[in-house]
């Protein structure tokens, strides 16, 4: 069972330019959205989590933007660096987390 | 000690066998989580354990098993083995479930092989 969606497995993105990657999901139980970012041979590390009450939560040049009525979120960010170039997993929890697919996003120089 | 640490790191295994994968949770982190992510997949919910107790559970078979002991220490069992069980296995812990405000710390994981 799909409960949160990638539905771009890639992204492509200038040096200094936004990145966006979105994410959706099914299941109106969930109550915190959350971002990870992964990179070959580790484990996924914790980027920015936004609470199910608000709809917009920024840390640095991260930002997790919440649409409930869409069941949508995304994650922009502002200036994109060659070293956010990995792949970015969407998560949604009630109890337990439920990812999506992944996206691989290149930041170019 | 911080983080969460998996072993082994690679492992090689025939079908039909068994196999123990261990983790150890961050200090004072009472609640582990067990992914399973296949190549080219998201991680997908194995199951959940808190204070020792299992707390919820993904789409897998029984054959799928674990246990959290005292010490932040838990194991992932598999029975059985088959070879679609060749995957990524991550162990995730967290202070409680649903306090998420700082998500799970995740380990490097386990690449199990199935031949």
């Amino acid at each position: 069972d799909q409960q949160v969606k990638q539905n771009s497995p890639s992204l492509s993105v200038q040096e200094g330019r936004i990145s966006i990657l979105n994410c959706d999901y099914t299941n109106s139980m969930f109550d915190y959205f959350l971002w990870y970012k992964k990179y070959p041979a580790e484990g996924p590390t914790f980027l920015i989590s936004i609470s199910s009450i608000k709809d917009k939560n920024e840390d640095g040049r991260f930002t997790v933007f919440l649409n409930k009525s869409a069941k949508h979120l995304s994650l922009h960010i502002v200036p994109s660096q060659p070293g956010d170039s990995a792949v970015y997993f969407c998560a949604a929890s009630a109890v337990d987390m439920r990812f999506g697919a992944g996206t691989r996003l290149t930041v170019k120089p | 000690e911080t983080g969460v640490t998996q072993s082994p790191t690679h492992l090689i295994k025939t079908r039909g066998q068994q196999v123990t994968l261990r983790c150890s949770s961050q200090s004072g982190h009472n609640t582990v989580s067990w992914y399973q992510q296949a190549l080219g997949q998201g991680p997908q919910f194995i199951f959940q354990y808190y204070r020792e107790e299992e707390n919820g559970r993904g789409n897998f078979p029984p054959r799928f098993s674990g246990l959290q002991f005292p010490n932040y220490s838990s194991e992932l069992n598999v029975n059985a083995l088959e070879l679609d069980d060749s995957a990524l296995y991550l162990c995730a812990s967290s202070y409680e479930p649903g306090r998420l405000n700082y998500g799970y710390t995740f380990g490097s994981g386990t690449r199990l092989t199935v031949v």
